[in-house]
């Protein structure tokens, strides 16, 4: 059963770094595009970032854009989120997601982690 | 890409059918013939799954009350007959041009 644990949220103050962690098992990572996707408290889905099967390249929203850093390490099966600058409008939950393949094209969001808080606050 | 939903709101009656549109201010259409459109159900208190991909294809394990269909810019998830299981917060997204962009959601609870 494919899994994305995630880990690394929590508690940070304004203009400083957190790293987000997303462990993936039972499905070949280094084959996979992945996204982060963040949700504002009772807000809706927004897309932050999303990185090739192989690192080799990488996408962010205007939001995040010089903040944020999206790597991943296929030897350990993990992808992570670096944040940095952070500010109270990057509150939320933060999700990893793995890009879906079929018919030789990618086809949504189709496994997700469950999930990280991350609230900026002094 | 601006993706947008309606209802926002849409209360349902079990055993009843329901419909959300979804609408993009451009074509998700690629000239393979795909449409980049997915749907998303996000229950209460979980992480979004997927629904449909690529306009009309379901997912793996998703019942087949579910049904997306339409093309180019206009498009729609269809619930055959509601289940109490159903209830929660339906996004459309599209997936051809980074940024992915989502609509605003559409909250389905039961009457």
């Amino acid at each position: 059963q494919v899994q994305l644990v995630q880990s690394g949220g929590g508690v940070v103050q304004p203009g400083r770094s957190l790293r987000l962690s997303c462990a993936a098992s039972e499905f070949t990572f280094s084959s996979y595009g992945m996204h982060w996707v963040r949700q504002a408290p009772g807000k809706g889905l927004e897309w932050v970032s999303f990185i090739w099967h192989d690192g080799s390249n990488e996408f962010y929203a205007n939001s995040v854009k010089g903040r944020f850093t999206v790597f991943r390490d296929n030897s350990k099966n993990t992808l992570f989120l670096q944040m940095s600058s952070l500010t109270a409008e990057d509150t939320a939950v933060y999700y990893c997601a793995r890009e879906g393949q079929c018919y030789s094209t990618s086809c949504g969001l189709d496994y997700w982690g469950q999930g990280t808080l991350v609230t900026v606050s002094s | 890409i601006v993706m947008t939903q309606s209802p926002l709101s849409l209360p349902v009656t079990p055993g009843e059918p329901a419909t959300i549109s979804c609408r993009s201010s451009q074509s998700v259409l690629h000239s393979n013939g795909y449409n980049y459109l997915d749907w998303y159900l996000q229950k209460p208190g979980q992480s979004p799954q997927l629904l449909i991909s690529l306009g009309s294809k379901r997912a793996s394990g998703v019942p087949d009350r579910f049904s997306g269909s339409g093309s180019g810019t206009d498009f729609t998830l269809k619930i055959s007959r509601v289940e109490a299981e159903d209830v929660g917060i339906y996004y459309c997204m599209q997936g051809l041009q980074i940024p992915r962009t989502f609509g605003q959601g559409t909250k389905v609870e039961i009457k």
